[in-house]
């Protein structure tokens, strides 16, 4: 099945600084990555996701790169803020729908 | 995300005793699924299913069981047979076939006592 994996566990970067999670994935089928941020006992919310016919894909500060051959993606967070701490996560599709979960980020944004 | 909800908020459980977790969601969504998170870590898949009558295993699906008698509804009994249930229990649901995008309920956190 799908593999996922995520670096780092946590990243702490200074207000305004910019932020990059990494993640790869092992099933060359998969086509659709998302990306969650969970705060704190709340559920996950998708903040950006991408297809597989797709390298790149922005929405404001938040911006996902893929890298089909090398089978990688990234989350790239643009002068960051306080508010921008949670857990971030990766997904992959697998071939019945459900999504693989990388294991998170915790990112903190120091003011 | 608001047209899926689950209850109860937080649930206590003593040692042997099955429960039962309930998700509703009123998006006309196909497929449900139940994830478990536990503290640190990433969601794993429990059961998913498709369709209404029709339900799959996930990753680590022993010691639960669904039904899917409604499309709206996907309960989740976590019976005594599983040996750690303490976690935090997530459903979702996707809209029909041609997304892939999963809509989240807030959560059940279960404890064992």
């Amino acid at each position: 099945g799908e593999n996922v994996e995520q670096h780092p566990s946590t990243l702490s970067v200074q207000e305004g600084d910019s932020a990059v999670i990494k993640c790869t994935y092992s099933d060359s089928a998969s086509n659709y990555f998302p990306w969650y941020k969970q705060e704190l006992g709340k559920r996950p919310q998708l903040i950006i996701d991408i297809r597989s016919n797709v390298g790149e894909k922005k929405d404001q500060r938040i911006a996902v790169t893929l890298n089909k051959t090398a089978k990688h993606f990234s989350l790239h967070i643009t002068e960051t803020q306080p508010e921008d701490s949670a857990v971030y996560f990766c997904a992959a599709n697998t071939g019945r729908r459900a999504l693989t979960f990388g294991s998170g980020t915790r990112l903190q944004v120091q003011p | 995300d608001g047209g899926i909800t689950q209850s109860p908020k937080y649930l206590f459980r003593k040692e042997g005793q099955n429960v039962t977790l309930s998700c509703e969601q009123n998006l006309n969504h196909d497929a449900m699924y139940w994830y478990r998170q536990d503290p640190g870590q990433g969601l794993r898949l429990i059961y998913y299913s498709q369709i209404v009558n029709d339900f799959q295993k996930g990753d680590i699906a022993e010691g639960y069981s669904v039904s899917r008698e409604k499309k709206e509804s996907f309960p989740l009994t976590v019976t005594s047979a599983q040996k750690n249930p303490t976690a935090f229990y997530l459903c979702a649901s996707t809209p029909p076939l041609a997304s892939n995008e999963q809509f989240f309920g807030p959560g059940t956190r279960l404890t064992v006592l």
